[in-house]
């Protein structure tokens, strides 16, 4: 059965303390691993796509990397607006359907 | 300018009481998509378009229906609302044709079961 799970649930960082979300995944023909952030009562914003193991994406304070069984999203030096949920989803099938994680809670304290 | 857009952003009503939820999109994608997310939960897909054709979840259940009368539009019903309803429902959209794949997600309609 195709999974994807996320560690840890909640993570608590000082303004500036840098660390990495982490993002398992089982699933039968990987067409695309998806970061996205989602703030309080928001829909979900896209950040990155990785299609291959050894690919990696950077954005900002953000980057992705992704191997064959998972993908970290790395924040280095955060800032208090980086605290949000991180979900990271991966895309199967023909039909393209995503398939979300429960997401990282991060909260980033000044 | 929002591209997909959901209303209302919040919805109370009760138990038994139908609804409806609306999704708009400005990005003319083929594609649209709603998810149901409960607190702290991962979006669980409840059904999607892909043009026209209409794909159910497996595990959706039968009080949950949608329609889509144009590219631009789609409604979620929910048809006798139980207090298991209680959720974030998400509309999201995306191309069938060349791009990273992405879904765009509107600010989502939070529904309240009393």
């Amino acid at each position: 059965e195709d999974q994807v799970t996320q560690s840890p649930e909640a993570l608590r960082l000082q303004e500036g303390e840098s660390s990495s979300l982490n993002c398992s995944y089982t699933v039968s023909g990987l067409r695309g691993l998806f970061w996205y952030r989602q703030d309080p009562g928001k829909g979900p914003e896209f950040l990155f796509t990785l299609y291959s193991a050894g690919e990696e994406k950077e954005k900002e304070r953000l980057k992705a990397t992704l191997t064959k069984k998972e993908s970290f999203l790395h924040i280095t030096a955060p800032k208090p607006e980086d605290s949000a949920t991180y979900l990271c989803a991966v895309r199967r099938g023909s039909q393209g359907n995503l398939i979300f994680g429960k997401g990282t809670k991060l909260s980033v304290k000044p | 300018d929002a591209m997909v857009i959901q209303n209302p952003r919040y919805q109370v009503t009760q138990f038994g009481k139908p609804v409806t939820l609306s999704c708009s999109q400005t990005l003319n994608h083929n594609v649209m998509y709603w998810y149901q997310q409960k607190s702290s939960q991962a979006p669980k897909l409840l059904f999607h378009y892909y043009d026209k054709d209409f794909n159910n979840e497996a595990d959706t259940p039968d009080n949950f229906q949608s329609r889509r009368p144009n590219t631009s539009f789609c409604f979620l019903d929910i048809r006798s609302p139980g207090l298991g309803d209680a959720a974030m429902y998400l509309c999201a959209t995306r191309t069938s044709g060349r791009s990273t794949g992405e879904l765009f997600f509107g600010e989502g309609s939070r529904l309240t079961v009393l």
